[in-house]
């Protein structure tokens, strides 16, 4: 059973342009969440979708943005890009989301350097 | 506001010795607190995770000690080996997961 695929892996970007990440979740699951990882600060909870609906949203600014497709497949968007914004971004997958099944399945993350 | 703070942040163990992380809470609604591994360059694991109805749970060398009146949970590592060397998660959930901030474990030979 494949895992959970993000793309691109890598990516450098300059301040101002935008940025799309995209994560395809295990089969058969429906949640998606989006987690920005950086040095010292741990996991930060992004936003969740299930069924192509946001059930969940982090205190992020509006410039962070995201969607699910009726597949489960998920995009999330970086506009405006900031210095600050470089950071690991990781995709979990799960059956149903929540706390409900426990286990979040990561993907390797989208490593995102902004110049 | 860190709705789970961990620690510490780094720790270097000898090889067989027990590893001990530590987590803390404020939400007395969570319901799930799991912890995760992760390797360089790999997206965080499942490693072992605990509801707050048992205050212990054990899975191999690894294991979970809960105290729900202090809102505090640790992981232990018995017997740490090289290849437990990772950074290590833990996170508290209800409908949605709060991570702590890592422990990073070197388990030197």
């Amino acid at each position: 059973k494949a895992g959970v695929t993000q793309t691109p892996r890598y990516l450098i970007k300059t301040r101002g342009q935008q940025v799309t990440l995209s994560c395809s979740p295990i089969s058969g699951h429906r949640s998606v969440s989006w987690y920005q990882q950086t040095p010292g600060q741990g996991l930060q909870f992004l936003f969740e979708y299930f069924s192509e609906t946001q059930r969940n949203k982090g205190n992020f600014p509006g410039r962070f943005s995201g969607r699910q497709f009726s597949n489960s497949r998920s995009e999330m968007n970086v506009s405006t890009l900031e210095l600050g914004d470089s950071a690991l971004y990781l995709c979990a997958s799960s059956l149903q989301g929540g706390s409900n099944t426990g286990e979040l399945f990561f993907g390797e993350g989208s490593r995102l350097t902004v110049l | 506001q860190q709705q789970v703070k961990q620690s510490p942040q780094s720790l270097i163990v000898q090889k067989g010795g027990i590893s001990i992380i530590n987590c803390a809470y404020e939400n007395t609604a969570f319901d799930y607190f799991p912890w995760y591994q992760q390797f360089p360059g790999k997206g965080p694991a499942l490693l072992i995770a605990i509801r707050p109805d048992v205050s212990e749970k054990k899975e191999g060398r690894f294991t979970i000690s809960f105290n729900k009146s202090a809102k505090q949970f640790s992981l232990h590592i018995m017997d740490s080996q090289p290849g437990d060397s990772a950074t290590y998660f833990c996170a508290a959930s209800r409908n949605q997961f709060y991570f702590g901030t890592g422990t990073s474990l070197t388990v030197i030979p």
